[in-house]
């Protein structure tokens, strides 16, 4: 079974700064996706950002952008220029793309608490 | 366009009252999931279902129940509540033609045992 570990609980970057979430996970697998998550106290979940495992580009999406390292098994999160909207729980998730049932299912970390600081 | 709806919102029960949790998409998704979400531990699948009629355990299961009878609804019920099941619980559902697209999720529903 795949495994996917958050290892800083909480970060806090200051308003304008730049900061990196990292997540590794565990897989024997060699095509999968790739998420990360937003909760906001709202408790909305808020997809930010998508990677292919077969794609070599590391995917981007205005101020976020990941840094996607297939064979360290590796997937942070960076964001640029951040923003007080940007505090929220991040939840790094695998998912599968062997046709198997039950691989269709996503496997979470289990957050990264971010802090924006004024 | 609801995308995900989840109800109630909040609910509180007595340990021993039984309930269900009401989760309705209108996106035509075949995928759907119930995960609950305890603090400090992300989220943990409880039951999916790949369509309507066939549902399977995820991997925290006891004390749960799921039915899919319908594409739109997979509701999820609760017997003989216990303290251990105060969590925040989401819905979610997503389309296998389009794996990459991830998940799209209710906006939960915070249940306190008591």
């Amino acid at each position: 079974a795949q495994t996917v570990t958050q290892s800083q609980p909480e970060m806090s970057v200051q308003e304008a700064e730049t900061v990196t979430l990292s997540c590794t996970y565990d897989t024997s697998e060699s095509d999968y996706y790739l998420f990360w998550y937003k909760q906001p106290p709202s408790r909305q979940m808020i997809l930010v950002i998508r990677q292919e495992a077969y794609k070599q580009q590391n995917a981007t999406e205005n101020r976020f952008s990941v840094n996607f390292q297939k064979a360290a098994k590796s997937f942070s999160l960076k964001i640029s220029d951040s923003q007080l909207g940007d505090a929220a729980m991040y939840f790094c998730a695998y998912r599968s793309l062997l046709p198997t049932f039950g691989n269709e299912k996503l496997t979470f970390g289990t957050g990264t608490r971010l802090t924006i600081i004024p | 366009n609801a995308g995900v709806t989840q109800t109630p919102k909040f609910r509180i029960l007595k340990i021993g009252q039984s309930m269900t949790l009401q989760c309705t998409q209108d996106m035509n998704h075949n995928y759907m999931y119930w995960y609950r979400q305890d603090p400090g531990m992300g989220l943990k699948l409880i039951y999916y279902s790949v369509g309507a009629g066939i549902t399977d355990k995820g991997e925290v299961p006891n004390g749960y129940n799921v039915s899919r009878s319908t594409t739109e609804d997979f509701p999820l019920r609760l017997e003989l509540a216990a303290p251990s099941q105060t969590s925040v619980y989401f819905c979610a559902s997503s389309y296998s033609g389009r794996p990459n697209y991830g998940y799209t999720f209710g906006s939960g529903t915070r249940l306190t045992v008591v």
